[in-house]
């Protein structure tokens, strides 16, 4: 079974909608983040959490919220889902020594387009 | 801005070639320099990374060189296969913060050709 998985995998929503994507790990890693790919621009840092009460907004958090719900648990939610989220969309984990020197595992992704 | 500035966005390469992918950055807190590979479908995976006390750093074919005065550090695939073809992406990192965020930067399409 992967480490780190991603649900739904891919997923069509009309403008306006609210859509949750969800994140599961089962590598025993405290860190988790989410991350959106788009062509040309690389990935960049939405959301992401060292524990579960801790939760820090990335580059572009605007329009996004995360719910962290156990350690093994990260959620991403597009509160009202408009034409430019339309991205792919990672979840990846580190530990605090993995993380000091950029080592993230990165989740299959989930691929969200926005009608 | 981007913190992270890679070129080229595309290489095509023949088998059995050198792919070189440069990377330059301007915020001299990093302190890590991580390359990730990303196949189709699949999410990033780590590939090399670098210190920016070493120059020099080789994993089998791949090899990351790093200009800490110039600020730039580059990937060198050699023997270049086709099932290197892949997207790269150089990252930096300051580990010594408590955020540890990643900076990418924008990706190198690699296609090589048999």
């Amino acid at each position: 079974d992967a480490d780190v998985t991603q649900t739904p995998r891919n997923r069509i929503t009309k403008t306006g909608k609210r859509i949750m994507l969800e994140c599961s790990q089962t590598k025993g890693h405290d860190r988790m983040y989410w991350y959106r790919q788009d062509p040309g621009l690389g990935l960049r840092l939405i959301y992401y959490s060292f524990d579960v009460k801790d939760i820090n907004k990335g580059e572009i958090s605007d329009g996004y919220s995360v719910s962290r719900q156990a350690q093994a648990k990260f959620s991403l939610s597009l509160e009202s889902a408009i034409p430019n989220q339309t991205a792919l969309y990672f979840c990846a984990t580190s530990d605090r020594t993995s993380g000091r020197s950029g080592e993230q595992y990165f989740g299959p992704g989930t691929r969200l387009t926005v009608t | 801005q981007q913190q992270v500035k890679q070129s080229p966005q595309s290489l095509i390469v023949q088998k059995g070639g050198i792919s070189i992918i440069n990377c330059a950055y301007e915020n001299t807190a990093f302190d890590y320099f991580p390359w990730y590979q990303q196949f189709p479908g699949k999410g990033p995976a780590l590939l090399i990374a670098i210190r920016p006390d070493v120059s020099e750093k080789k994993e089998g074919r791949f090899t990351i060189s790093f200009n800490k005065s110039a600020k730039q550090f580059s990937l060198h695939i050699m023997d270049s296969q086709p099932g290197d073809s892949a997207t790269y992406f150089c990252a930096a990192i300051n580990g010594q913060t408590g955020a540890n965020n990643l900076f990418f930067g924008t990706g190198t399409r690699l296609t090589v050709i048999p």
